[in-house]
Parts: C-alpha cells; structure tokens; sequence
C-alpha cells in the first residue's frame, strides 16, 4: 500500500522556527512534495525534493533521505499568516501525487 | 496566466441525480488532476490525463464516476446517480510536465442531500 504520516498538529509562536516531519511507504516513489492549505482554499504548491538533500525558498525549506523514507518541511521566521494545513505528498512510479492527512499549524503571537 | 479555474464552485443536489464539473487547467499545462477532499483529510486522487489521455483511475473510485478531457484542454468529472457520501470538495490541478509540482483551483463542493 501507500501511505504517508505526519503530526496532526503543531503549535508554534511567531518568528520561532518549527519542523514538520513526514514519513512514507510508497512504490516506486519519484520524489517528495509540500502543500500549504489555508482554511476555505485550495493547496497551494511550496516544494519539491527528487532528490536527497535541502532545498531552500525563501523561509520555507524542505529536506529529503530516500534511505529513510523521511522528508521535512521547515519554516523560518514564522508569521500568523503561515497558520494553515501543510500536507506531504509522494510522487509515484505512474506520476500520480498520495497526499497525507496533513499537519495544522497554529501560529501565535 | 489565469490560474486554475473550476466550474461551479457550489452544487447542492439531491440524492440519485447527476452532476458534472467543469475545470480549465493552467493554458500549455499538460498534465490534469482530480482529487477529492473532505474534511479534515488530504486530496485524495481520483484520475489523471496527460493531455487527452486519461492515464490513471483509482481503484476507489467506482463506476458512478467518470471523467473527460477531449481535445487535451478542459475536462469534465461526471457523478452519476450520486449518493451522500460523494459530498466533499472536488479539486482539479495541473501540471506542466513535472507531476510533484501541480497547480489546484478553488474546487467545486458538492452537497448531496
């Protein structure tokens, strides 16, 4: 089967840092993907790891480990406005994105 | 670049009617995505086409649905004889090549009473 896990929930105080983990099953996995979803909207598209290692946009980076099924979505220097659903998400072999359940972030002053 | 656009972006219906969604993905985008979302979970794929073909449909997904594409541009989603569980958001996405970078519209919702 395939499947993704994350935090259900994370809390966090602005300008602090917070990490958000995601853990995967997949066949034939392509690569590693990040949404952001505020309340009411549409996902919105943050990044993309095919390959192991960091890649940094802006305050939001994202981190993948083939060899650990592991991938992490960090953001910096965090603002009220990123309170909002972030979701992984697992390319497959036929180009198709799984989605996890996501992790809700609630950012306080 | 206008975006994702879906049509309507509300559909109240009753119990055993039909309904059809409307998306128009980003122009040059060949890549188009339907997933469905409820509350509290993430997208759930549906089907997908690459230009007019439609590559994958999800094992889920029952005979009552069936989606279009002709001529590679907009598609159609069709629910037939809808039952209350169908009741969710409806989001179509599209992508230009790379399918882990996707571009979703505001989604259609579907209320069936």
């Amino acid at each position: 089967g395939q499947s993704l896990e994350q935090p259900s929930e994370v809390t966090a105080v602005e300008g602090a840092i917070v990490q958000i983990n995601c853990t995967y099953q997949t066949s034939g996995f392509y690569g590693l993907s990040w949404y952001q979803q505020h309340d009411g909207g549409a996902p919105t598209f943050l990044s993309y790891n095919a390959l192991d290692g960091l890649e940094e946009t802006g305050r939001f980076s994202s981190f993948l480990s083939r060899s650990d099924s592991y991938g992490y979505l960090l953001l910096q220097e965090l603002q009220m406005k990123d309170s909002a659903s972030y979701f992984c998400a697992a390319e497959s072999a036929t180009n198709k994105l799984i989605f996890g359940t996501g992790t809700l972030l609630a950012v306080q002053p | 670049d206008t975006g994702v656009s879906q049509d309507p972006r509300h559909k109240i219906t009753k119990r055993g009617q039909n309904v059809t969604f409307r998306c128009d993905p980003i122009s040059e985008h060949n890549r188009l995505y339907w997933y469905r979302q409820t509350l509290g979970q993430g997208p759930e794929f549906l089907t997908y086409f690459q230009n007019e073909a439609q590559l994958e449909k999800s094992r889920l997904l029952s005979d009552r649905f069936s989606a279009e594409r002709p001529k590679g541009s907009f598609s159609t989603l069709e629910i037939q004889r809808t039952e209350q569980g169908d009741s969710a958001m409806y989001l179509c996405a599209s992508s230009k090549g790379l399918a882990g970078e996707q571009y979703f519209g505001p989604g259609t919702r579907l209320t069936v009473t």
